[in-house]
């Protein structure tokens, strides 16, 4: 069974701080998703990671991805309020291709 | 481009009422999904349908019954709600071809039912 699990699981930080979230799985997948999550809102999708190496940026916001490791890290650059959100990683199981979720970390930053 | 609809946004059930939730996305989308949220935890995938046609149980389909009513829509029925099928329940679509699930989820804005 594929476990996903996020760390930490809330973080309260200083605008203009650096910060990295990681996404730990358990078992094979090479495929990796990053979503955000405003308080009462839906989920908007910031980054597919599709293979070992990936790297992504948008922004203040990168992500990468390593299989062999089963790691995927979301590092936040001179954070800014406005990236107060919940961020969830997502891991397609090689199995049924299903999206097994992480549950999410509530970033808060303070201006 | 509305994207992914649901409704209603809101919704309070007493223990044994039944109801169903509506999705609908104008993408043209192949594949649909039912997930529901709890605090504290990733989202869990209730039902999916790959085509029109077909659905498939997720990870967590007790209490559920889905229909796939044409290549739109795609709905979430309740038969006799529980309290611990309080929840978010988001509808989702995408593209996909199996094999190469190469771009992300489109979600609704989410249905929060509360059961008492």
């Amino acid at each position: 069974e594929l476990k996903v699990e996020q760390n930490p699981l809330f973080l309260s930080m200083q605008e203009g701080k650096n910060y990295t979230i990681y996404c730990n799985y358990s078992t094979t997948s090479d495929r990796l998703y990053w979503y955000r999550q405003d308080p009462g809102k839906s989920l908007e999708s910031l980054f597919v990671l599709l293979s070992n190496g990936a790297v992504k940026q948008e922004g203040r916001l990168m992500a990468s991805l390593d299989t062999k490791a089963r790691l995927s890290t979301l590092h936040i650059t001179a954070a800014v309020h406005d990236l107060s959100a919940t961020y969830f990683c997502a891991v397609l199981m090689d199995s049924n291709y299903q999206l097994i979720w992480g549950a999410g970390t509530k970033l808060i930053i303070k201006p | 481009n509305a994207g992914v609809t649901q409704t209603p946004k809101f919704q309070v059930l007493k223990t044994g009422q039944s109801m169903t939730l509506q999705c609908a996305q104008d993408m043209n989308h192949n594949s649909m999904y039912w997930y529901r949220q709890d605090p504290g935890m990733g989202l869990r995938l209730i039902y999916y349908s790959a085509s029109e046609g077909t659905t498939d149980k997720g990870e967590v389909p007790n209490g559920y019954n889905v229909s796939r009513l044409n290549k739109r829509e795609f709905s979430l029925r309740l038969e006799s709600a529980a309290p611990s099928q309080t929840s978010v329940y988001f509808c989702a679509s995408d593209d996909e071809i199996r094999s190469s699930y190469n771009s992300p989820l489109h979600f609704g804005n989410g249905t929060r039912l509360t059961v008492t």
